[in-house]
């Protein structure tokens, strides 16, 4: 079945700090890749996606490319803040056979990320 | 409302007792999900709901658990027997259209079985 695997944490950086979570995956179909942040006391939010191989999903000077030929899909920043700090999920939908999907997530088991002023 | 609401947010049960825990979807969305995240874990798919059809319960653990959404709109999940593994974090979350595209979240009911 499909799987996400995640670096372990906690990772704790100084703000201004270059960030780069691991993600890697496996998938029978053709996944669509995602990455969740969860900020304390608060509900799970998408932060970025990509649909296809080689896309670049961005936002809020987050990104994280879909390389398929590594299976991989890591989540960059190039400065964070200390309100940066939460919980990063990466994430797939997998398409079955016919190229249609319902919207099923599967998870990797979460990254903690704390910065520091 | 403006997103997915969740209820209650916290619940303690005894061991052996009947919850059910609440989600309001966006106003209109198709499709709702639930999860549910153990401590530490990523959130794990239960069943999901196309309008008022629950067209897959593949991860719903046990038969103590029930989930319906009888006018496609909120629903409901019923977990029987509580026993202390089931204590988690149970998510919903909804979305439209179907297929690809971004899933809403609520906050979630976080249930102790003591």
């Amino acid at each position: 079945g499909d799987s996400v695997t995640q670096m372990e944490g906690p990772v704790t950086l100084s703000e201004e700090a270059f960030l780069t979570i691991n993600c890697t995956y496996t998938a029978t179909g053709y996944p669509s890749l995602f990455w969740y942040v969860q900020y304390p006391g608060e509900g799970l939010q998408l932060l970025l996606k990509a649909t296809k191989a080689d896309d670049k999903g961005s936002n809020k000077g987050f990104e994280a490319t879909y390389r398929k030929e590594t299976t991989s899909f890591h989540l960059e920043k190039g400065s964070v803040q200390v309100s940066d700090s939460a919980v990063y999920f990466c994430a797939l939908i997998t398409a079955n056979a016919g190229g249609t999907s319902y919207g099923k997530l599967t998870f990797g088991q979460g990254t903690i990320l704390t910065v520091h002023p | 409302g403006a997103g997915v609401s969740q209820s209650p947010r916290y619940k303690v049960a005894k061991r052996g007792q009947d919850v059910a825990l609440r989600c309001d979807p966006i106003s209109g969305h198709v499709s709702l999900f639930w999860y549910q995240q153990a401590l530490g874990q990523g959130p794990e798919f239960l069943t999901y709901f196309q309008n008022e059809a629950q067209l897959d319960k593949s991860g719903l653990p046990s038969d103590r658990f029930f989930a319906e959404r009888p006018e496609g709109s909120v629903s409901t999940l019923k977990i029987q027997r509580t026993q202390q593994e089931d204590s988690a974090v149970y998510l919903c979350a909804s979305s439209f259209p179907r297929g690809r595209t971004e899933a809403f979240f609520g906050q979630g009911t976080r249930l102790t079985v003591v």
